[in-house]
């Protein structure tokens, strides 16, 4: 069954730590993203990857940090350094940055 | 610099009747355009896309979408809108130029349909 993972479903972030959220791909696609959606606001590019070991800064990118030992995974961490956390997480992958995109189901990150 | 636009945030339209949802986008050259679909608490799905050819392109879920080179437009509609069509759509484009041009999303356009 191939598709995209996202853990967890919902994840609880107390003030000052680092958590991070699972992307898992079996579709052997090179390039991974991570997007950010605020209500109002559509999403918004935190990371993107084009291949492994290789990624760049999206338009949101402070307060993020990324990884990319392999292809299918790309792990996203919210540092505490990120002060206004709460948001929808989505991971996407595909061919490549021109190719059709398809989308994780989502990790809610709240703040305690 | 490529964009796209959804000028509507929220579309609502009666059950039965057809449904437009409007996208215009900004680019140099010849676009790639998509459409896709969100239902609450779930991740985006791929509803179709325009790369070359007939300007009238379908897609899932009886969704099609009409590329208009001079209006700069590529809206979604459909014939005939069911209740679970309810949702958030988005529109993404991106242009021909480079090799690292992103995919640009929309805002989002909600779309009630009314029983």
């Amino acid at each position: 069954d191939g598709g995209i993972t996202q853990s967890p479903k919902y994840l609880f972030r107390k003030e000052g730590q680092n958590v991070t959220l699972s992307c898992e791909q079996n579709l052997n696609h090179d390039a991974m993203y991570w997007y950010r959606q605020d209500p109002g606001q559509g999403l918004r590019l935190i990371y993107y990857s084009q291949i492994v070991n290789d990624f760049q800064k999206g338009d949101i990118a402070e307060g993020y940090s990324v990884s990319r030992e392999k292809k299918e995974s790309f792990p996203l961490t919210v540092t505490s350094a990120q002060k206004n956390p709460t948001a929808f997480y989505l991971c996407a992958s595909g061919r490549g940055l021109q190719e059709t995109q398809y989308f994780g189901p989502g990790t809610r990150l709240l703040v305690l | 610099a490529q964009s796209v636009a959804q000028p509507e945030d929220q579309v609502n339209v009666a059950e039965g009747n057809p449904l437009t949802v409007k996208c215009t986008y900004s680019v140099s050259g010849n676009p790639y355009l998509f459409w896709y679909v969100q239902y609450p608490n779930r991740g985006l799905q791929f509803l179709l896309k325009y790369i070359t050819g007939d300007n009238l392109v379908k897609g899932s879920y009886g969704f099609e979408a009409e590329f208009n080179k001079s209006q700069t437009s590529f809206h979604l509609k459909k014939p005939s809108a069911l209740v679970s069509d309810s949702a958030l759509y988005f529109c993404a484009v991106r242009g021909p130029s480079g090799r690292d041009d992103k995919i640009i999303f929309g805002k989002g356009t909600r779309l009630h349909i009314l029983p």
